[in-house]
């Protein structure tokens, strides 16, 4: 099966300093990432998608220059978050997109990472 | 949310009995997903529909879609506590493909021993 790798799984900081979110798919390579955020009992809300080589494409609403995404090779996307404050607190995923073909429409989550900021 | 609605956004029910969750949808689709998300964890594949099928089984799972209605149910038979999680559709808007995959809003369903 195809697996991917999320770390941390939870990470506590304090307001003000930055935090990096990996996503690895170990065992497949994956021409494209997906980081979505989620709030307690709400749903998934993607926030951008991250192509390896390329500039990430966000969403509307979504800060570029807060959420920092590097696709720098085909198993590994990060999500840096610049400068955290409390209302950035939330649970992140990454997923991940084997590529095309008649059965690798689904995506791969990662366990996803909890974030929190004091 | 950023495509859909489901509904019922809670759903409890005995161990043994049949959980049904639907899931309507604002545009044109190529599929319909639905995934499984535990407490705090990430989320699941359970079964894909694409827009030319009405229906699909995959073991205690039967997936309808209705294009026309723009909607589409997931039946889990026979449940058991281990079903115990929160159920999403989600919907690949234009071509084929993982792209622009966005999520309903969800069921969370309790099985009761």
């Amino acid at each position: 099966g195809a697996v991917v790798s999320q770390h941390p799984s939870w990470v506590i900081c304090k307001s003000g300093t930055s935090v990096k979110i990996e996503c690895r798919s170990l065992d497949f390579q994956a021409t494209t990432m997906f980081w979505y955020r989620q709030f307690p009992k709400q749903s998934l809300m993607l926030m951008a998608t991250s192509n390896e080589g390329s500039k990430a494409t966000y969403e509307q609403g979504v800060e570029k220059d807060k959420f920092l995404i590097n696709h720098a090779s085909l198993t590994l996307s990060t999500l840096t978050v610049t400068s955290a404050h409390p209302e950035d607190s939330s649970f992140y995923i990454c997923s991940a997109y084997r590529g095309p073909g008649p059965t690798n429409e689904k995506l791969f989550f990662g366990s996803g990472t909890q974030l929190s900021v004091l | 949310s950023q495509q859909g609605e489901e509904d019922p956004q809670a759903l409890s029910i005995q161990e043994g009995e049949n959980a049904t969750m639907n899931c309507s949808y604002k545009t044109s689709i190529n599929n319909l997903q639905w995934y499984r998300q535990n407490s705090g964890r990430g989320l699941v594949h359970l079964i894909l529909i694409r827009s030319n099928e009405r229906e699909k089984h995959s073991g205690r799972l039967r997936v309808t879609l209705d294009t026309s209605k723009k909607s589409s149910s997931l039946l889990i038979t026979a449940s058991r506590a281990a079903d115990t999680a929160s159920y999403f559709c989600a919907t690949v808007r234009g071509r084929t493909g993982a792209n622009n995959l966005f999520f309903g809003t969800g069921t969370r369903l309790t099985v009761i021993p």
